[in-house]
């Protein structure tokens, strides 16, 4: 069982470029989740899907765009990439439950420049 | 406009010595949960306290949540090289959704 992968690693990407970021987990989970993490400023939760089919905007959603089309896959596109968006991204998920685990990915390293 | 805001920001300290993290909000929360972090990995999963006033102990560390649940503790007794890390709170407040504290990087130092 991988639990969850994220693609690319990490991404050197110019300003303006279209760029979309992976994430499929194999748990079965319904709730996934879309981080970016900065220095000083904690996690901050972008986008989020309770379940295939939905998704809902988090604290920073401005920039991104998310689809949820089955269970395992969660991809966050960026239409066109500005230098604020330089950051480490992490997917997560969780079966249901608020108090459930959340498993997170190895995160993916973008810098756009 | 942070809703988790975690104390101290940094903390160095000799192998074997006691720490305690905090984690503040004016929020309250259905149920916080603890992570720690090492580098260049996500976030793992430590605890989840639910109910106010709750403790949890997971061997040398011990977890606290505030009566009014809008607050929260992390304790490590004798602290040990391998509790290096970055360690995050997180509060679910809206259902679903977890706010991340701005993170403790605590190194201990051999």
């Amino acid at each position: 069982i991988a639990g969850i992968t994220q693609a690319p690693t990490s991404q050197i990407l110019a300003a303006g470029r279209r760029m979309t970021l992976r994430c499929t987990q194999d748990m079965r989970h319904n709730a996934m989740y879309w981080y970016r993490q900065d220095l000083g400023l904690g996690l901050r939760l972008i986008h989020y899907s309770n379940t295939a089919g939905t998704t809902g905007k988090g604290e920073v959603p401005d920039g991104y765009s998310v689809s949820r089309a089955n269970t395992d896959d969660f991809p966050l596109t960026l239409a066109s990439a500005v230098p604020s968006q330089t950051s480490v991204y992490f997917c997560a998920s969780k079966l249901q439950g608020s108090t459930d685990t959340q498993y997170f990915g190895p995160g993916t390293r973008l810098t756009v420049l | 406009t942070q809703l988790l805001e975690q104390s101290p920001q940094f903390l160095s300290i000799q192998e074997g010595e006691n720490l305690t993290v905090y984690c503040n909000s004016s929020s309250v929360f259905s149920s916080l949960q603890w992570y720690r972090q090492e580098p260049g990995e996500g976030p793992v999963l430590l605890v989840t306290v639910v109910t106010g006033g709750e403790v949890k102990k997971l061997k040398r560390l011990t977890f606290q949540f505030g009566d009014a649940r809008k607050d929260s503790s992390l304790h490590i007794t004798a602290a040990q090289p391998g509790d290096t890390g970055l360690y995050l709170c997180a509060g679910d407040y809206t259902g679903n959704q977890f706010y991340f504290g701005t993170g403790t990087s605590l190194t201990v130092i051999p």
